[in-house]
């Protein structure tokens, strides 16, 4: 099956500070990325969705100037947590689909802890 | 809006016995697609089992199938002799072509499967 890939797993940072999270798709190209974020014992909520080439479109009450989307190629988007706050501490994951739009694959989250 | 309910926070079965979690969701949409995705300790999200909505067939993966419902909008999915290995949380989740084909997850059962 197709694996997508992120990095880092987990990361620690202080309040203030941005983090950049990286979701790949290893053995396909990805024209669409989604960004869900978990809190604990929650679902999964939706943040963004990113096309490659494309502004992301983010789901209403996620601020676009905070988390930042970049989806500037067929296998790579990234998450940009800017000016991180111990409120954004929670578990970000990422999918990722190629031709087929109802196949999403998704990667093994990350863990961010914000002091 | 589409919703997903899943109205079992927790559910437990013993080794080798039979269990069904329930899902419902509201839409007015006609073409989408159901999901079941096990989420274990790990955290990593794994596609279980997929349904379109235009097939009658209930689709069935091995020991899991599921009860598709469409005039009742229900979605239940079955685990036959279950094993210790399927202790995980379990999200039911919608998706159609105008949300850009993301996911919209339920609240998720967390099953527990006991020797």
């Amino acid at each position: 099956g197709a694996v997508v890939s992120q990095h880092p797993s987990r990361v620690i940072c202080k309040s203030g500070t941005s983090v950049k999270i990286e979701c790949r798709s290893l053995d396909f190209q990805a024209t669409t990325m989604f960004w869900y974020r978990q809190f604990p014992k929650q679902s999964l909520m939706l943040m963004a969705t990113s096309n490659e080439g494309s502004k992301a479109t983010y789901e209403q009450g996620v601020e676009k100037d905070k988390f930042l989307i970049n989806h500037a190629s067929l296998t790579l988007s990234t998450l940009t947590v800017t000016s991180a706050h111990p409120e954004d501490s929670s578990f970000y994951i990422c999918s990722a689909s190629g031709g087929t739009l109802h196949e999403q694959f998704f990667g093994p989250g990350t863990r961010l802890t914000v002091l | 809006a589409q919703t997903v309910t899943q109205s079992q926070p927790e559910m437990s079965v013993q080794e080798a016995e039979t269990v069904t979690l329930s899902c419902t969701y509201d839409t007015s949409e006609n073409n989408y697609y159901l999901f079941w995705y096990k989420q274990p300790p790990s955290r990593q999200m794994i596609l279980v089992i997929r349904q379109e909505a235009y097939k009658q067939q209930n689709a069935t993966e091995n020991r899991f199938s599921v009860n598709f419902q469409k005039a009742a909008k229900s979605f239940s999915l079955k685990i036959s002799d279950s094993q210790l290995g399927d202790t995980a949380m379990y999200f039911c989740a919608f998706m159609y072509s105008n949300s850009g084909y993301a996911l919209n997850f339920g609240k998720g059962t967390s099953l527990l499967v006991t020797p």
